[in-house]
């Protein structure tokens, strides 16, 4: 079974600073990771994916996030946040066999941008 | 041109009633989902469909139940709404085949009272 721990349930940053949230995982298999991230009243959007191959990710809206497979974490960064980057950011894990690849989804991370 | 749409959006019904929430793709994935969010923001899947199998979270209740007329409309049912299915329903869809990451709909506020 997998399991995806998001170790802050609130982030609060200024505006232009740099930003990591931080995912840890565990899994006896190999996975796939993801990051989503809810707008306020919205539903989830898929900010970035790892499947295979370069550990260093790149998604949209500036936002990278790199696999560490030896520390089992996935964190989520940006170099420079927005005020429009407020919102709730999910980490997600799937594993690589078994059929379903259903994810298990992360508690969420709630980034605050304040000017 | 929506790709995972979810009608209604929000839903306030009274305990013991009957409700259904429609979901659509049009994105032609084989393989649609069902959500709970609950006041935390915790996510729990709650079914997996495609044209082969149904994957049901064994904590789901069995007055929940998924209906899928076909592989673009994945609708779910609840019978004798309880207080504590309040909470925000997600639809979503992925292709198994081509990638591997969720496209989902907006939600559907459900409130019982």
């Amino acid at each position: 079974a997998q399991s995806v721990t998001q170790l802050d349930s609130q982030v609060p940053v200024f505006e232009e600073a740099p930003v990591e949230l931080r995912c840890n995982y565990s899994s006896s298999v190999s996975v796939y990771l993801f990051w989503y991230v809810q707008y306020p009243n919205q539903g989830l959007q898929l900010l970035l994916k790892y499947l295979s191959g370069s550990t260093l990710v790149k998604g949209i809206n500036g936002f990278e996030a790199e696999f560490n497979k030896s520390q089992t974490s996935f964190h989520l960064r940006k170099p420079s946040v927005h005020i429009s980057d407020t919102a709730e950011y999910f980490c997600a894990v799937s594993e690589t066999s078994g059929g379903s690849y259903i994810p298990t989804f992360g508690r969420g991370t709630s980034l605050i941008v304040h000017p | 041109d929506t790709a995972v749409s979810q009608t209604p959006k929000y839903l306030v019904t009274q305990m013991g009633n009957d409700k259904s929430i429609k979901c659509e793709q049009n994105l032609g994935h084989d393989t649609m989902y069902w959500y709970k969010q609950d006041s935390k923001k915790f996510l729990k899947i709650m079914f997996s469909y495609n044209n082969k199998e149904l994957i049901i979270n064994e904590t789901v209740p069995n007055r929940f139940s998924p209906k899928s007329p076909d592989k673009a409309h994945l609708n779910l049912h609840i019978n004798s709404l309880e207080l504590g299915d309040s909470a925000v329903y997600f639809c979503a869809s992925r292709s198994t085949v081509s990638e591997y990451g969720y496209t989902f709909g907006s939600g559907t506020r459900l409130t019982v009272v």
